[in-house]
């Protein structure tokens, strides 16, 4: 049973370019949460969603940040018009249900995002 | 806002010996608390657990004790082995049925290194 995969492992943008990484959760999951790592910190939500459906976005920039998980293909994070800013680490994580207790969420590799 | 906050940036500890983490909050709606443990390049992997009605979960060599009235939790690894030498996070959920359920909030890191 593949873990969570996440694509690419490593993007490089220039400034003003688009960002788009992938994740495709474990196979019977169907809740995916996306979360960024800033340099030297903790990782931080941005977002939760289930297929077609967007649950809570309170950790998204209200700009130039979307999120999707369609109901066939991976979950998508798309960031447009990168700035240095938006250099991190994201990762993604995804549960069989409503992860509240223990285990439940299973984190991907990460990839991270450079930007020049 | 920092809600969960792990105030040791870095721990060294000899092999053999027992390994503290701590880990404070300050939203009373949490109840239920992780450590997930990080290498280099990979995403967080899931330790171990405590529900808000418990003071201590023991897994093995590592255990976790919560302490509600001074809103405060440790990790207690023993004995420490070099392998353990990673980036140790706290994190927390809320409540269920609130409308953050799922939404961990995560704790800054904390490096151990477990010399030989």
């Amino acid at each position: 049973n593949a873990g969570v995969m996440q694509n690419p492992r490593h993007l490089v943008r220039r400034r003003g370019q688009e960002a788009r990484l992938r994740c495709s959760p474990m196979k019977g999951h169907s809740h995916v949460y996306w979360y960024r790592q800033l340099p030297e910190e903790g990782l931080k939500f941005m977002v939760y969603l289930q297929k077609e459906n967007i649950i809570d976005e309170s950790g998204m920039p209200k700009e130039r940040f979307s999120a999707e998980f369609p109901k066939e293909g991976p979950s998508i994070l798309r960031i447009q018009q990168v700035v240095r800013g938006d250099s991190a680490a994201y990762f993604c994580a995804s549960s069989p249900i409503l992860a509240h207790s223990y285990n439940e969420q299973f984190f991907g590799p990460g990839t991270r995002l450079t930007v020049l | 806002d920092q809600q969960v906050k792990q105030n040791s940036p870095s721990l060294s500890v000899q092999e053999g010996r027992i390994s503290i983490l701590n880990c404070d909050y300050t939203n009373s709606m949490f109840d239920y608390f992780l450590w997930y443990k990080k290498y280099p390049a990979e995403g967080p992997t899931f330790l171990i657990s405590i529900s808000s009605i418990k003071d201590k979960n023991e897994d093995g060599r590592f255990t976790v004790f919560l302490n509600k009235s001074a809103k405060h939790l440790s990790l207690h690894i023993v004995p420490s082995q070099p392998g353990d030498s990673a980036v140790y996070f706290c994190a927390a959920l809320p409540n269920a049925g609130g409308t953050s359920y799922g939404k961990l909030t995560f704790g800054q890191g904390t490096i151990l290194t477990v010399h030989p």
